[in-house]
């Protein structure tokens, strides 16, 4: 069974580009996570989306950041404009259910230049 | 101050060598609490959960301390392979049971 693909693995952008990662989580889960470690931090908590829906967007950093998940199967996560302190490690998590382990996407690499 | 706070090593420890790593929250309400280990470019991946009774696999043994809102994690005979990045994680306090918070980790080397 294939687990959480992320794409891309890497990318590096230029200061107010714009960047859109894709998730793609293990078939069948409907709860799908995104979080980010940017440099020297902790692994932070972004959004939880439940099929389509945005179940809690706490974490989302500011309004340059989206996230989509239509038709509750893959979910992108756009940010516009970029700036430098948006690098760093982008993860994707999904869950069968909301009580259920997650298992987490090997992760994209930001880098804003 | 963080709510998740780890010692971040580096331990460097021997083959065969007991090493333990120690953990504090700052949230008493929290409800549940994990281990998550990260090789280097990797995903974190589940470890273990940590119960208030202590639970043990195999070589790994994780103890919850509500009172003092303390989480440890024992490695009896260490392994090459169990050099990783071991995170401390805590789970919200209502809901939401994957809105997890992670410290920033533990680095583990373990040499021959």
């Amino acid at each position: 069974e294939a687990g959480v693909t992320q794409f891309p693995s890497h990318s590096v952008i230029e200061k107010g580009q714009t960047v859109t990662l894709r998730c793609d989580p293990i078939s069948g889960h409907d709860n799908l996570y995104w979080y980010r470690r940017v440099m020297g931090k902790e692994i932070k908590f972004l959004l939880h989306f439940v099929k389509e829906s945005k179940q809690d967007e706490s974490g989302m950093p500011n309004n340059r950041f989206l996230a989509e998940r239509t038709g509750g199967t893959y979910s992108t996560l756009k940010v516009q404009p970029a700036e430098l302190e948006d690098s760093g490690v982008y993860f994707c998590a999904s869950s069968q259910e909301e009580y259920t382990e997650a298992f987490f996407g090997q992760g994209t690499r930001l880098t804003v230049v | 101050r963080k709510e998740v706070e780890q010692d971040p090593g580096p331990f460097n420890v021997p083959e065969g060598a007991t090493v333990a790593f120690n953990c504090t929250y700052s949230n008493s309400a929290s409800q549940s609490f994990f281990w998550y280990r990260q090789d280097c470019r990797k995903e974190p991946k589940l470890l273990m959960s940590v119960y208030s009774s202590g639970n043990e696999d195999g070589r790994f043994t994780a103890q919850l301390n509500r009172a003092s809102q303390y989480i440890s994690l024992l490695i009896r005979d260490s392994k090459l392979s169990d050099s990783a990045t071991y995170l401390c994680v805590v789970g919200p306090t209502a809901g939401g049971y994957n809105k997890l918070i992670f410290g920033a980790g533990t680095r583990l080397a373990v040499h021959p």
